[in-house]
């Protein structure tokens, strides 16, 4: 199994551009979620998904869309790129939600987004 | 108050030596936690969860949690320099619509000296 991977690893925007940061997993999950990481923070949860067709807000989701609509891929897109969002993105998976039970998240390796 | 706080560190420790991460966390945090290790330009990998009051061991790793203080720690024996990095404490967020995903601490940059 290839577990969560992401694409691209690096990107460079303009302000105003826009992008799709694309994560899949092969792990049958149905949960899968966004993060970004700014320079010595943890990490901020943008978008969740509880499974395909179906998504919510998490802390931080302004300026960005998702969609689900496979189990396998969980797309996050920014519309217009702006300075703010130069990050470290994150996208993760597990098998069950909070609550549910013994809940490990596995995590992507990354796409790392300098907005300029 | 922030959901989950961590005192960031460095926290410098000899080979060999109990290094101890702590982390407090606020009533929004639900009762489910997780110690991440993240090495630097890498993504989280996670060492420990724990759920129930208590400890929970896996090798040299320990996992504290006591809900009436709210506070979570992990505990790593005879500590090796490969265990140099950030350590992120996490702890489930709930939203009015259900179970969201993970608030995390800033983490605590350990240094483990040879």
């Amino acid at each position: 199994n290839a577990g969560v991977t992401q694409t691209p690893k690096f990107r460079i925007l303009k302000i105003g551009q826009s992008m799709t940061l694309q994560c899949a997993q092969d792990m049958n999950h149905n949960y899968m979620y966004w993060y970004r990481q700014d320079p010595g923070m943890g990490l901020k949860l943008i978008y969740y998904s509880v499974g395909a067709g179906i998504t919510d807000k998490g802390e931080v989701p302004n300026g960005y869309n998702v969609s689900r609509s496979t189990t396998e891929d969980f797309p996050l897109r920014l519309e217009l790129a702006a300075p703010s969002q130069t990050s470290v993105y994150f996208c993760a998976s597990s098998y069950l939600g909070l609550g549910e039970g013994t809940n490990e998240q596995f995590f992507g390796p990354g796409t790392r987004l300098t907005v300029l | 108050q922030k959901e989950v706080e961590q005192n960031s560190g460095p926290l410098s420790v000899p080979e060999g030596a109990i290094a101890s991460l702590n982390c407090t966390y606020s009533d929004r945090v639900s009762q489910s936690f997780f110690w991440y290790r993240q090495y630097s330009g890498k993504s989280p990998e996670l060492i420990m969860s724990i759920y129930s009051n208590g400890d929970k061991e896996d090798g040299r790793f320990t996992a504290q949690l006591n809900k009436a203080s709210q506070y979570v720690s992990l505990l790593i024996r005879d500590s090796q320099p490969s265990d140099s990095a950030t350590y992120l404490c996490a702890g489930g967020i709930y939203s009015g619509g259900g179970a969201d995903g993970l608030t995390f601490g800033k983490g605590t940059h350990l240094i483990i000296q040879p």
